[in-house]
């Protein structure tokens, strides 16, 4: 059964950092491209990043490049989110996301809450 | 980037009708397109992908159709767990983009 099960969310001022992290398990990590998808509160769904099997290609929408940077450990079977310079716009529950053959998200995490305010 | 418009924005049916919720992008997205279930306080799941092919697991009361720019997503004999959100996904292009959703309730 493909799990996914994300953590390091919280509150965290303006301006600050804080690294949300996915353990995931229940398929082969490295075979498989994955992503972070958020949610703001009552809102609906936006994609923030996307990374290869290797790592070695990223991206990102306009809103988060150049703030947030998505890396991945295989050998850990993990998936990081660093986000930096944080905005109120940023406050959402994170879903990591193992994408299917193309840029569909086949299975989602529960999520963890970040609240970006002082 | 390709903006997804979906309606209605919600939606009220009774047990057992069938439903149909729309999706229009703004431009050709040539079947790529996926719809999610979104259970009230529960992560999204896949329902569909490639605009018509049913996700592992999910019943076969759902089904998915269209091309171009326009796609719905079927629900028959609606149940009581259907009540969720159901929100498309266009990945032709980057960025994915979603649609704001669609609030099913039982009536």
């Amino acid at each position: 059964e493909v799990q996914l099960v994300e953590s390091g969310g919280g509150l965290v001022q303006p301006g600050r950092s804080l690294k949300l992290s996915c353990a995931a398990s229940g398929f082969t990590f490295s075979n498989y491209y994955m992503a972070w998808v958020r949610q703001a509160p009552k809102k609906g769904l936006e994609w923030v990043a996307t990374i290869s099997t290797s790592g070695s290609r990223t991206y990102y929408p306009d809103s988060v490049k150049g703030r947030f940077t998505i890396s991945r450990d295989n050998a850990k079977s993990s998936l990081y989110l660093q986000m930096n310079s944080l905005k109120s716009e940023d406050t959402a529950t994170y879903y990591c996301a193992r994408r299917g053959n193309l840029n569909w998200f086949a299975y989602w995490g529960q999520g963890t809450l970040v609240t970006v305010s002082s | 980037d390709i903006q997804m418009t979906q309606s209605p924005a919600s939606l009220s049916a009774s047990l057992g009708e069938t439903v149909t919720i729309e999706c229009r992008a703004s431009e050709d997205i040539y079947n790529g397109l996926a719809w999610y279930q979104q259970k009230p306080g529960k992560s999204p799941q896949l329902l569909i992908y490639n605009a018509n092919s049913l996700h592992t697991g999910v019943p076969s009361r759902f089904s998915g159709s269209g091309s171009g720019t326009q796609y719905s997503l079927k629900i028959n004999s609606l149940q009581s767990e259907d009540v969720a959100s159901y929100f498309c996904q266009q990945y032709y292009d980057y960025p994915p983009t979603f649609g704001s959703g669609t609030k099913l309730e039982i009536k």
